[in-house]
């Protein structure tokens, strides 16, 4: 069955460093989605990309954040300048047709 | 403000029991809403999607009704095993063309052998 899948699974960075998380959608899927979910508390929505541009953002989702779709099948999320406050589980998601959302296991970010 | 709440917050049930979990959203003129399973420390898992035109949905021993005039959906799990044990959480999107949902809070879920 197919799935999203995320990388990495864990990563560790130094404040004010740069991270970018990468996603894989489902193939024929063409809503893609970044969540996020801050130990203990809810899931978050940050951004909905689609037809190669963002169509929804949080307020979240600042200058710092960026999203890309490099090629045909990855889908990243860049944060600049980490701040400790950016730590959490970070949930990839895509959308075909049909309104299903389905997301990948989630990269955790640890901001120190 | 649209927001989604979820009770309770914790369950914990004997094997076997039928039971229900809880989700309340603020403004009834929803798009669509799923309810997602989470094992800790791990993704999340698409159980069942209810659109707004709906009023159930099931999946095995899952069955999900939608009544939006009371902001109101429930998810019925007959029979509970130890395996059912996870957060469910309940998601809601007012949005017809992004479909970004608001999460609630979950409910954590233990079901005892």
């Amino acid at each position: 069955e197919p799935e999203v899948t995320q990388t990495p699974s864990h990563q560790v960075t130094q404040m004010g460093q740069e991270v970018i998380l990468r996603c894989v959608p489902i193939s024929n899927h063409l809503y893609f989605y970044w969540y996020r979910q801050i130990l203990g508390q809810k899931v978050e929505f940050l951004v909905s990309f689609y037809n190669n541009e963002i169509s929804e953002k949080s307020e979240i989702f600042d200058d710092q954040f960026s999203v890309e779709r490099p090629d045909g099948s990855n889908f990243t999320l860049k944060i600049r300048s980490t701040k400790l406050e950016d730590s959490a589980m970070y949930f990839c998601a895509s959308r075909g047709d049909r309104e299903t959302q389905y997301f990948g296991p989630g990269t955790r970010l640890l901001v120190l | 403000k649209q927001e989604v709440t979820q009770i309770p917050a914790a369950l914990s049930v004997p094997e076997g029991e039928n039971l229900v979990l809880n989700c309340s959203f603020t403004d009834s003129a929803i798009y669509n809403l799923q309810w997602f399973r989470q094992d800790p420390g791990k993704g999340l898992t698409s159980l069942l999607l209810i659109q707004s035109s709906q009023r159930e949905q099931t999946s095995g021993r899952l069955n999900a009704s939608l009544d939006k005039s009371s902001g109101r959906s429930t998810l019925y799990i007959a029979a509970s095993q130890p395996g059912d044990s996870a957060t469910y959480l309940c998601a809601v999107t007012w949005d017809n063309y992004g479909q970004n949902f608001v999460f609630g809070p979950g409910t954590r879920l233990s079901v005892l052998p």
